[in-house]
């Protein structure tokens, strides 16, 4: 395991429906990073945190809202979402500062939008 | 603009045999470069990574990658394939903190299948 774990690892939902993801990080990471992944595409880069401050948003649609209380949790609210925001949701960490990090990365939660 | 180009969606090889994964990347300034790999129902994770320094570095489970400044490519090596490396690999670049974080574009993914 890499010390990002992410919940629920699947979830079904309708357009009309509001739900949430959640990340947590155990690395004492101070950045962390949601990402969408499609099949045959590039992971996507939707929202980043740094120490807590979004700095971020790369043009994601408004039925997206991420949230990060601490440095240890990442959210993405997720309200009348469209059948082709299905994809995996992958959240990371790193640690941000003067030397060049990886990423780690949790699971990933399937989203299926009906 | 960054980007990263894997120009094969599959590679197929049998065991044993020496495995290559193909990347080449566009980046302004000096790239950093990273292979991630990423198995089924798993998020993806990192393998190895190019700062600067010796151009062929070594990773996790016996992978390297050869980063060619003149080529602008960054392919990942495995002398001797195993079945259990049969996973999707991504490649990814990075132009170092813009704009209080460090930016990183990944490419499309190359599915290994490594045939026993």
């Amino acid at each position: 395991e890499t010390g990002v774990t992410q919940t629920p690892r699947h979830l079904v939902m309708g357009m009309t429906n509001k739900k949430s993801l959640k990340c947590e990080q155990h690395l004492g990471h101070n950045a962390m990073y949601w990402y969408k992944q499609s099949a045959k595409k590039p992971l996507e880069l939707m929202f980043v945190y740094s120490l807590e401050e979004r700095v971020e948003n790369n043009s994601v649609p408004s039925r997206f809202s991420p949230e990060c209380p601490n440095s240890s949790h990442l959210f993405l609210h997720l309200h009348t979402l469209q059948p082709e925001d299905s994809a995996l949701y992958l959240c990371a960490s790193s640690q941000e500062g003067a030397r060049i990090y990886e990423q780690y990365f949790g699971p990933g939660t399937r989203l299926t939008v009906t | 603009a960054q980007s990263v180009a894997q120009p094969e969606d599959q590679v197929n090889v049998a065991e044993g045999n020496p495995l290559t994964v193909k990347c080449t990347y566009s980046v302004s300034g000096n790239p950093y470069l990273f292979w991630y790999v990423q198995y089924p129902n798993r998020g993806l994770q990192f393998l190895l990574k190019y700062i600067t320094g010796d151009n062929l570095v070594k990773g996790s489970y016996g992978f390297e990658a050869e980063f060619n400044k003149s080529q602008t490519s960054f392919h990942l090596k495995k002398p001797s394939a195993l079945v259990s490396d049969s996973a999707l690999y991504f490649c990814a670049v990075s132009a170092g903190f813009s704009g209080g974080y460090q930016k990183v574009t990944f490419g499309t993914g190359t599915k290994l299948q490594v045939i026993p």
